[in-house]
């Protein structure tokens, strides 16, 4: 069963970092690629970032490009979401999800989606 | 704003069918990409329920069907069920934005 298990979030000043996990198993996590959707309370859904298996792709939102960082560690099958110079409208629930191929597509769908981690950025 | 445009809200009574619609332009749907519609139960992940256009993943019921035409897409729900009040969203891409986008999102109330 394909799992997928966030952690990192919390509570943080504007201005400030954080650093998102994503834990896989149960897949080859290196033959697909991953993505970061956050939702802000309340609100829909906003695609955040897209990483290639092999990690050597990645695209950004307008909203985060520039601040944030997607990378994965093939050997921990781990994805990360580095979280720089934060803002109150990044507040959200933060998932990862898989896309259905190696490397990003026009087509992509996400499945599954992990259970999320909440980031809220405060002062 | 979203990109994609979904009604707020829509409501039906159980075993009725309802319809949700996913209107977008030129620079997504209308381009000629893949529309995909997620189911979001209250308090949990979204869970994806249909892919490219009208592919049902295995384990969601065939009650739930998609179809794209144009510049828009539907998803309709056919005997309704009180397990299946939740918000619903549709996710394209947008060769402007160069980005996966998905809509504001419809709240589905079993009456």
């Amino acid at each position: 069963e394909v799992q997928l298990l966030e952690s990192g979030g919390a509570l943080i000043q504007p201005g400030g970092s954080l650093r998102l996990s994503c834990a896989a198993s149960g897949f080859t996590f290196s033959g697909y690629a991953m993505s970061w959707v956050r939702q802000a309370p309340g609100k829909g859904l906003e695609w955040v970032s897209v990483i290639s298996g092999s990690g050597s792709t990645t695209y950004y939102a307008d909203s985060v490009k520039g601040r944030f960082t997607i990378s994965r560690d093939n050997s921990k099958n781990t994805l990360y979401l580095q979280m720089n110079s934060l803002r109150a409208d990044d507040t959200a629930v933060y998932y990862c999800a898989k896309a259905p191929y190696s490397r990003p597509n026009p087509g992509n769908w996400f499945d599954p989606w992990g259970q999320g981690t909440l980031v809220t950025v405060s002062s | 704003q979203s990109v994609l445009t979904q009604p707020p809200s829509v409501s039906g009574a159980p075993g009725q069918r309802v319809t949700i619609s996913c209107s977008g332009s030129s620079s997504n749907i209308g381009a000629g990409y893949d529309v995909h519609w997620y189911q979001q139960l209250p308090g949990t992940a979204p869970k994806l329920l249909i892919y490219d256009n009208s592919n049902r993943p295995s384990g969601v019921p065939d009650r739930f069907s998609g179809s794209k035409s144009g510049t828009s897409a539907s998803l309709a729900i056919s005997g309704l069920q009180a397990e299946d009040e939740a918000d619903y969203y549709c996710q394209s891409y947008d060769s402007s934005l160069n980005g996966w986008v998905f809509g504001g999102g419809t709240k589905l109330t079993v009456l």
